[in-house]
């Protein structure tokens, strides 16, 4: 079974340009997440799917941050404008269901730097 | 608001002595409790959870609703054990997981 996949895996961007991160869950797998881990911290959760429609995403800074998951399959995170605290990891996992006990599998991240 | 505590950042111990992962958490109602280990260049990945009782590598952790804390044990570190580690929780069916800090378990042979 492959695994969560991500891409780009290295980022590097300006202040104030745009940015967008890919992720392709698990064959099957209908809950994904996105986080950010910023360095020496663990990671947060920014936004929550169940197939196309979101569950929560109370700590996605809207301003700025978006996500979609069209057709319940890959998802993507788009930061515009970015900051140069938007420098970290972006993590995506995805989950076979919305409730019971299977577990998340994480993708590798993508790292973002913002100069 | 849910919140999780790891007190230390770094855990050194020698190969063959006792390690203790302390971890504690605050959240209103009944939550469900996990460790997760990243070794180095790979995927964080789950270690175990509260609700399947398991050990996992020698791992065992014990959730104390008292004292709020789901700390992680082995009696016997190996040096493979050398990893960063994160206790996280969640609501209900993985919902609102939020994560701690995260503390490196250093393993000296």
């Amino acid at each position: 079974e492959a695994g969560v996949a991500q891409s780009p895996r290295y980022k590097i961007i300006e202040k104030r340009q745009s940015v967008a991160f890919w992720c392709n869950p698990i064959s099957g797998h209908a809950t994904l997440y996105w986080y950010q881990q910023i360095l020496g911290q663990g990671p947060k959760l920014l936004i929550q799917f169940q197939n196309n429609g979101v569950v929560d995403d109370s700590q996605l800074p809207k301003d700025r941050f978006s996500a979609e998951r069209l057709k319940g399959v890959d998802s993507t995170l788009k930061i515009q404008p970015a900051k140069l605290e938007d420098s970290a990891v972006y993590l995506c996992a995805s989950r076979r269901t919305s409730g019971g006990q299977e577990t998340q599998y994480f993708g590798p991240g993508t790292r973002l730097l913002v100069l | 608001a849910q919140r999780v505590t790891q007190p230390e950042k770094l855990l050194s111990v020698f190969k063959g002595a006792p390690v203790e992962l302390k971890c504690n958490y605050s959240y209103s109602g009944s939550p469900e409790l996990f460790w997760y280990v990243q070794y180095s260049r790979q995927r964080l990945q789950l270690l175990l959870r509260h609700i399947s009782r398991e050990s996992i590598k020698g791992f065992t952790a014990d959730l104390n609703k008292g004292e709020t804390s789901f700390h992680l044990k082995k009696p016997f570190a190996q040096e493979e054990d050398s990893a960063m580690y994160y206790c996280a929780l969640s609501g209900r069916g993985y919902q609102k997981v939020t994560f701690g800090t995260g503390t490196k378990l250093q393993v000296i042979p």
